[in-house]
């Protein structure tokens, strides 16, 4: 079946800090997602990528869906204390597919 | 715009009880999904529902079961708990299958 590998696992970094992670396939997604979990809630959706190599923002956060469309990298621009938390790649390949496969997270700690 | 609502929120049964869990989606939504998480294996896809019926389904055995009703309010049932069952049951629901997922904040099943 389709597997995501999301890395790095897990980063601490100062407050104020560029952070960047990545995940990729081992086939073809049509469609990218990015989720971020908070404990004991639900993942929220931050981004949504739908083309190779469309690159989308959502405030200090960007998105890339990457041109071989097994890749996919989310970037969190000066970090504060309230972006800690896991975040989550997912993608599907659409079709018949309908489920979609999620990477196995990242965890954030931002020092203050 | 209300969320996804997931109840109860937390669950306590022991070995061999039955439980059923609920979710209603975001208005206008008709793709309801579920996926168990769990520290060791993250996400993992259990079932989709669009209009009633089941679309997909992941590889979990056959005592996890569900349904979606006519107003796409989803239940999910398992029957026969094992400790293992023990997870956070997320529900999702989109406007329909290969679209973004919108998370309810689940619901924490302890099996003791």
């Amino acid at each position: 079946g389709q597997q995501l590998n999301q890395s790095p696992q897990s980063m601490f970094i100062q407050e104020g800090e560029d952070v960047s992670m990545n995940c990729t396939s081992s086939s073809i997604f049509n469609t990218w997602l990015w989720y971020k979990q908070d404990p004991g809630e639900g993942p929220v959706l931050l981004i949504a990528l739908y083309k190779a190599g469309e690159l989308t923002s959502n405030g200090r956060l960007t998105a890339q869906f990457g041109i071989t469309r097994k890749d996919s990298f989310l970037n969190i621009s000066a970090s504060i204390p309230s972006d800690v938390g896991i975040y989550f790649c997912a993608g599907h390949s659409g079709g018949s597919n309908y489920k979609l496969t999620f990477g196995k997270g990242t965890l954030l700690t931002v020092n203050p | 715009k209300a969320g996804v609502t997931q109840t109860p929120r937390y669950l306590i049964k022991t070995r061999g009880q039955q439980v059923t869990l609920s979710c209603s989606p975001i208005s206008g939504h008709r793709s309801v999904s579920w996926y168990q998480q769990t520290p060791g294996q993250g996400l993992q896809f259990l079932f989709e529902y669009f209009s009633e019926t089941q679309r997909n389904k992941g590889n979990f055995p056959g005592r996890f079961s569900g349904r979606q009703f006519s107003n796409s309010r989803s239940e999910m049932n398992v029957s026969t708990l094992e400790l293992g069952d023990s997870a956070l049951y997320l529900c999702a629901s989109s406007v329909a299958t290969n679209e973004k997922l919108f998370f309810g904040s689940g619901t924490q099943l302890s099996v003791l």
